[in-house]
């Protein structure tokens, strides 16, 4: 499968614990994203890589969470001291500097109890 | 920061009917306009996108249109089939730090009956 991949593909955990999510992008995309969706709602965008550089940040992205992409390939994204209104989807994306299609992951569903 | 209205929230329509999606937006930088579907425990996939300079683009089934005086696009999908069947997002996109940064509407759920 040469597709986006994730993991995990779920998470649960309590209240106060942190959270590691990974990204595998697409081999030789060079930009990654990450997103968070909730129930009903489309994603947010949350961050985006340029390699291994950190080009955006939405003001979602509080300084709880942090996202690297330490050698240019895969990314992760942490939570620390997680809360109930973390519980979402977080999902990937990656594209070529051309097009700009952006390609999804099957995205890491996180329940926070 | 960029706001998009998505309407309707779900629709249900037959077999072979046409089915019209219909988004608003309010940044008038935004110049990069895609629909993604969704399926259920998959991640959005674009299906067609269209940039600012142009009106409307086709592909098959899929036509969107887009009116950037008024700040709205449209999803027009013809001979509607059960397959279609998913949630669809709107997105309004601007350019920043070498890429383009949607805002997504908040879906709508096309139900084809067979």
């Amino acid at each position: 499968d040469t597709g986006v991949s994730q993991d995990p593909r779920h998470k649960i955990t309590k209240r106060g614990q942190n959270v590691t999510f990974r990204c595998d992008p697409i081999s030789e995309h060079n930009r990654l994203y990450w997103y968070r969706q909730t129930l009903g709602q489309g994603p947010e965008f949350l961050t985006y890589f340029q390699n291994e550089a950190q080009l955006e940040k939405s003001r979602l992205l509080s300084d709880r969470f942090s996202a690297e992409r330490p050698k240019g390939s895969f990314s992760t994204l942490e939570i620390q001291r997680t809360e109930q209104g973390d519980s979402a989807m977080y999902l990937c994306a990656s594209r070529q500097q051309d097009p700009d299609t952006q390609y999804f992951g099957p995205g890491t569903r996180l329940t926070v109890l | 920061g960029e706001n998009v209205e998505q309407h309707p929230s779900t629709l249900s329509v037959q077999e072979g009917d046409s089915a019209v999606i219909k988004c608003t937006y309010s940044d008038s930088a935004s110049n990069y306009f895609p629909w993604y579907k969704q399926e259920l425990g998959k991640g959005p996939q674009l299906i067609i996108d269209i940039r600012s300079n142009v009106g409307e683009k086709k592909d098959q089934r899929i036509a969107v249109t887009l009116n950037k005086t008024a700040k709205h696009f449209s999803l027009h999908i013809t001979e509607t089939q059960p397959e279609d069947s998913a949630v669809y997002f709107c997105a309004a996109s601007w350019w920043s730090g070498g890429s383009y940064i949607p805002t997504f509407g908040r879906g709508t759920s096309l139900i084809v009956h067979p």
